[in-house]
């Protein structure tokens, strides 16, 4: 079955710094893999999504994933994170299997905070 | 470009209470999605929908009813409310599996609801 796991409920940055937010999957076979973010009171956006080829995977809002199958990783980064960027990030990877292909499973988020 | 729309987008009910929330998409994707969300559970999938006339339990299905009774419409029925239904749901539509499908759901802004 496929899963993931998003290491860190909270996240807190300050303005400038790097942003860096983990994201493992479990998969049998190639992956989909999304991130989505959602600011308060509103429904979610698309980010980035890796399905094939390139690995490193760029977004809106100046992020970044890069997808590393040995490590069944998709980690999001941004060099420099903007007051703006405080909100809730979800990792998703694509069911591929069965009826249920298309279905996306979520993580269960990772709250970024950004401090001045 | 409305994309998707949920309506309403509040409510609160008292336990035992039936009520039905309404999703519409106006980008004919064949696929539709209802998730709820929890705070530290992420988005899990109550039902889902793969084309017009057809339903599908997904992760947490108790509880609810669901009817696609026209491609553009998927409609989340709540029989008899309880205060563990509290919860924002989220309508999410996508292509089917055909060209156009490249895993990405389209989200709505969310329906609150509470449940006393």
């Amino acid at each position: 079955a496929q899963s993931v796991t998003q290491l860190g409920s909270h996240v807190s940055v300050s303005e400038g710094a790097l942003v860096l937010l983990r994201c493992n999957y479990s998969s049998s076979v190639p992956p989909y893999l999304f991130w989505y973010v959602q600011y308060p009171n509103q429904g979610l956006q698309l980010l980035l999504k890796y399905t094939t080829g390139a690995t490193l995977v760029k977004g809106i809002n100046g992020f970044e994933a890069d997808f590393k199958k040995s490590e069944t990783s998709f980690h999001l980064t941004k060099p420099s994170a903007h007051m703006s960027d405080a909100a809730e990030y979800f990792c998703a990877v694509r069911v591929n299997y069965g009826g249920s292909q298309g279905n996306l499973i979520f993580g269960k988020g990772t709250k970024l905070s950004v401090k001045p | 470009n409305a994309g998707v729309t949920q309506t309403p987008k509040f409510r609160v009910l008292k336990t035992g209470q039936s009520m039905t929330l309404l999703c519409a998409q106006d980008m004919n994707h064949e696929y539709m999605y209802w998730y709820r969300q929890d705070p530290g559970m992420g988005l899990r999938l109550i039902h889902y929908s793969v084309g017009e006339g057809t339903t599908a339990k997904g992760e947490v299905p108790d509880g609810y009813n669901v009817s696609r009774l026209k491609k553009q419409n998927f409609l989340l029925g709540l029989e008899s409310a309880a205060p563990s239904q509290t919860s924002v749901y989220f309508c999410a539509s996508s292509y089917g599996n055909r060209g156009k499908n490249t895993g990405e759901l389209f989200f709505g802004e969310g329906s609150r609801l509470t449940v006393l």
